[in-house]
């Protein structure tokens, strides 16, 4: 059964820690993508990776860390020293030089 | 700084009616655009891509795209309760290797009633 999970699907934070959320894909897509979505706002982008070891910036990636070790896999490290964390993460994938995205269920993120 | 924009709602319609969505965008390269719908706390779902000028239909499901205007509308026909959701309008900067990247409207919340 293809697809992209995320996990855990809910994630509190003490103010102060970093959480790391799972994003695993099975589709064999090489690109991967995290978006953060706040009430009423459209998705905006954290960082993306086209290929494994390799990944780039997106418009807020000021507070996230992420790591691409593996063509599967797509972690996102929240920091504590990103100033407004909660939200709700949406991790996606896309087949390389396409650009239609397929998003997985997504981790909504509370900070205490 | 590419935009995308869409009327934020509610809009509402009734059962069978035709929904039409909206969709306006700031980049005049861009080349790709894709409809997502997205339940209530649930992740976006993609619907519909357009590439060239025209109309695509899927089903209930009709995408228009003008580029000259920079627009995009999705139409819904024979709305039904279950399309009650936020429809997202997404957009790909292709100038000059954008890294396939996409933005994204803030959506539009449709509510069909019963």
């Amino acid at each position: 059964d293809g697809g992209i999970t995320q996990s855990p699907k809910y994630l509190f934070r003490k103010e102060g820690q970093n959480v790391t959320l799972s994003c695993e894909q099975n589709l064999n897509h090489d690109a991967m993508y995290w978006y953060r979505q706040d009430p009423g706002q459209g998705l905006r982008l954290i960082y993306y990776s086209q290929i494994v070891n390799d990944f780039q910036k997106g418009d807020i990636a000021e507070g996230y860390s992420v790591s691409r070790e593996k063509k599967e896999s797509f972690p996102l490290t929240v920091t504590s020293a990103q100033k407004n964390p909660t939200a709700f993460y949406l991790c996606a994938s896309s087949i390389v030089n396409t650009d239609t995205q397929y998003f997985g269920p997504g981790t909504r993120l509370t900070v205490l | 700084q590419k935009e995308v924009e869409q009327n934020s709602g509610p809009l509402s319609v009734p059962e069978g009616a035709i929904a039409s969505l909206n969709c306006t965008y700031s980049d005049r390269v861009s080349q790709s655009f894709f409809w997502y719908r997205q339940y209530s706390g649930k992740s976006p779902e993609l619907i519909m891509s357009i590439y060239s000028n025209g109309d695509k239909e899927d089903g209930r499901f009709t995408a228009q795209l003008n580029k000259a205007s920079q627009y995009v509308s999705l139409l819904i026909r024979d709305s039904q309760p279950s399309d009650s959701a936020t429809y997202l309008c997404a957009v790909d900067g292709a100038s000059g290797g954008s890294n396939y990247k996409l933005t994204f409207g803030k959506g539009t919340l449709l509510t069909v009633n019963p």
